[in-house]
Formats: structure tokens, C-alpha cells, sequence
């Protein structure tokens, strides 16, 4: 099934641990991002790519770090996660950072930092 | 800054019609996307304007106004199944997203 998945979908996770969320498309998109959705705030975007080998930072990168090896994973890291890193993260895909494309989602990864 | 405003919440009674305004405000323009996003799930998307003007897409319709920095959503012969959060989006220069915080419709029987 052509999309998007992530992985986990949810964790808990204690404070100072280190945690990669995986993202992997299949629709053969160039564009990929990260977002985290909290409650009363709108989706705000940590890192995207906008092609395989290429990353940039988004509104709240700090704490987070990313890597594009190839065109279909995009995996974010969480160095030392912090509770205010508790959050619902999305991963995204578009065929192109240009206009007019929409962005397709993951499911979303819940996660706890205690 | 860049900003995006829209309600909160609003409440409309099924069968009805129902517009979700959503003002904004971006470093450069590329365009106004509108999702839909269920509890629990992902945002799916419903429709980009960039043009002034509404499009019409079945039962929804959006809106913009460039020079008012406007735009909104409509939805038409409302369902239970449209009970949801609609996200509003604004493209900016650098072709990101810029994200309203969205609007919970609550539909009534």
C-alpha cells in the first residue's frame, strides 16, 4: 500500500535517553518533513529535505537532528530527550517543496518524554 | 512574524452549512492549503487556492482573498463524518507551511 509509515507508534521514553522515530515513503517523493503537533498549537516544522542527501532546519530544530540518505527514509533523532519534547511527531512527504503540492502524512509517533 | 488565525471551535448542526475563516499572515505567499485531520489521525488534505476566488470541490468550497490575506473554508450538507479539526495552512516564501492551530467542528444531530 503506497504511503507513508512511521514507526513506533507511540514510546515513552525517560528523560536523557536518545530516540529515533523512523519515516519511510514509497511514493518516491523528493520532499520530506518533520512536524510536531502539540494541543493549541498549529503543526510546527522541525527539519525537512527537500531532496536524498540534502536537510534544513525548521521553526523548532533544537534537539532534534535528521539525516536523508536515500529518497525514501527520513529518520529524526532525539539526542537527549527533554519532557518538553512530549508530543505527537508527524512525518510528511510532498513530490516537491514547490507550490502546489500537497503533503501526504504519516500516522504519527506519540511520545512521552518522563 | 508569520501567523496564522482561525477558531477555535465552532458548532453546526448536521445537514447545515458551516464557514471556517482563517486570516494570514506570511513572509511572501505561495498559497492556502486546507486540511482535514480526525481525532487520533493524520491531516489529509482538501484544497490549495492561490488564486483569488473559490473553488469548489463537491461538498466543500475554499476561498481566498489575497489582498485581505483571507480565505475560508465551506462546507455544505454537513455530516456526522465531518466532525473534525480543519487545519488552515499558509505557503510562505520558502515554500513551508505556516499552520493555524486549526478549528474543531462539532456537528449536532
Amino acid at each position: 500500500i503506497a504511503g507513508i509509515t512511521q514507526a513506533p507508534t507511540s514510546q515513552i521514553l525517560a528523560a536523557g535517553r536518545r530516540m529515533t522515530l523512523r519515516c519511510t515513503q514509497d511514493m518516491r517523493h523528493n520532499a520530506m518533513y518533520w512536524y510536531r503537533q502539540d494541543l493549541g498549537l498549529g503543526l510546527r516544522l522541525i527539519h525537512y529535505s527537500n531532496t536524498a542527501g540534502t536537510t534544513g532546519k525548521g521553526e523548532v530544530p533544537d534537539g532534534y537532528s535528521v539525516s536523508r540518505a536515500n529518497t525514501d527514509d527520513f529518520p529524526l533523532t532525539l539526542a537527549s530527550a527533554v519532557p518538553s519534547q512530549t508530543s505527537v511527531y508527524f512525518c510528511a512527504s510532498s513530490d516537491s517543496p514547490s507550490s502546489y503540492n500537497e503533503q501526504f502524512f504519516g500516522p504519527g509517533t506519540r511520545l512521552t518524554v518522563l | 512574524g508569520q501567523n496564522i488565525d482561525q477558531p477555535t471551535e465552532m458548532t453546526a448542526t448536521e445537514g447545515a452549512i458551516v464557514q471556517i475563516n482563517c486570516t494570514y499572515q506570511t513572509s511572501g505567499f505561495n498559497g492556502l492549503f486546507w486540511y482535514q485531520q480526525h481525532a487520533g489521525e493524520a491531516p489529509t488534505f482538501l484544497s490549495y487556492n492561490v488564486l483569488d476566488g473559490l473553488e469548489e470541490k463537491g461538498r466543500f468550497s475554499s476561498f481566498l482573498s489575497r489582498s485581505k490575506g483571507y480565505s475560508y473554508l465551506l462546507l455544505k450538507e454537513l455530516q456526522m463524518k465531518d466532525s473534525a479539526s480543519y487545519l488552515c495552512a499558509a505557503m510562505d516564501s520558502n515554500y513551508q507551511l505556516i499552520w493555524g492551530a486549526g478549528t474543531k467542528l462539532i456537528i449536532k444531530p
